[in-house]
């Protein structure tokens, strides 16, 4: 299978640890996304990259936040000294420039304790 | 700024029965809409989606999707729903820039 992939899939952390996600893009896609999810909402945008530059971040990624793409194919998020709110899905997607559909891995959770 | 509304939490029908999960949306300029499924603990599988054309777009699994500009919905419609087809259901509409802005969801239940 070649879609998104995303790893781990179930992260449990104490409060104040660092955590990193990672995710594999479909194949020559060059645009990828993170999103979050909190149980009982819609996915919320964090940031979009276009090859290996962030083009876009939300208000919602904290200066705890952080994420690469160094070479345009894999990208890392990086939570440092989280905390229980930080407790989510965190959903990596791809596209494809001048395509429209945004395609979604299976999505990492993580549960800090 | 883009935006859609999923005006209810939970959707109930009997196996079978056609299904409709509603959305409205609001956006300035020719809306891009979307509709993703997600199972439980899964992430988000793409249904279909509306660019332009035809207002009744058909997607994957037996959905389709009528667009409505008049009323500003994007409505998911099934002819007839399957206990398989029981999910988390999102709308979504392309912002302008690339991303996504998704709606709060629906809860389909199909009973057997």
């Amino acid at each position: 299978d070649t879609g998104v992939s995303q790893d781990p899939r179930h992260k449990i952390t104490k409060r104040g640890q660092n955590v990193t996600f990672r995710c594999d893009p479909i194949s020559e896609h060059n645009r990828l996304y993170w999103y979050r999810q909190t149980l009982g909402q819609g996915p919320e945008f964090l940031t979009y990259f276009q090859n290996e530059a962030q083009l876009e971040k939300s208000r919602l990624l904290s200066d705890r936040f952080s994420a690469e793409r160094p070479k345009g194919s894999f990208s890392t998020l990086e939570i440092q000294r989280t905390e229980q709110g930080d407790s989510a899905m965190y959903l990596c997607a791809s596209s494809l420039s001048g395509e429209n559909t945004i395609y979604f891995g299976e999505g990492s959770w993580l549960t800090v304790v | 700024a883009q935006s859609v509304a999923q005006p209810e939490d939970q959707v109930n029908v009997a196996e079978g029965n056609p299904l409709t999960v509603k959305c409205t949306y609001s956006v300035s300029g020719n809306p891009y809409l979307f509709w993703y499924v997600q199972y439980p603990n899964r992430g988000l599988q793409f249904l279909l989606k509306y660019i332009t054309g035809d207002n009744l777009v058909k997607g994957s699994y037996g959905f389709e999707a009528e667009f409505n500009k008049s009323q500003t919905s994007f409505h998911l419609k099934k002819p007839s729903a399957l206990v398989s087809d029981s999910a988390l259901y999102f709308c979504a509409v392309r912002d302008g820039g690339n991303k996504l802005v998704f709606g709060a969801g629906t809860i389909l239940r199909v009973k057997s």
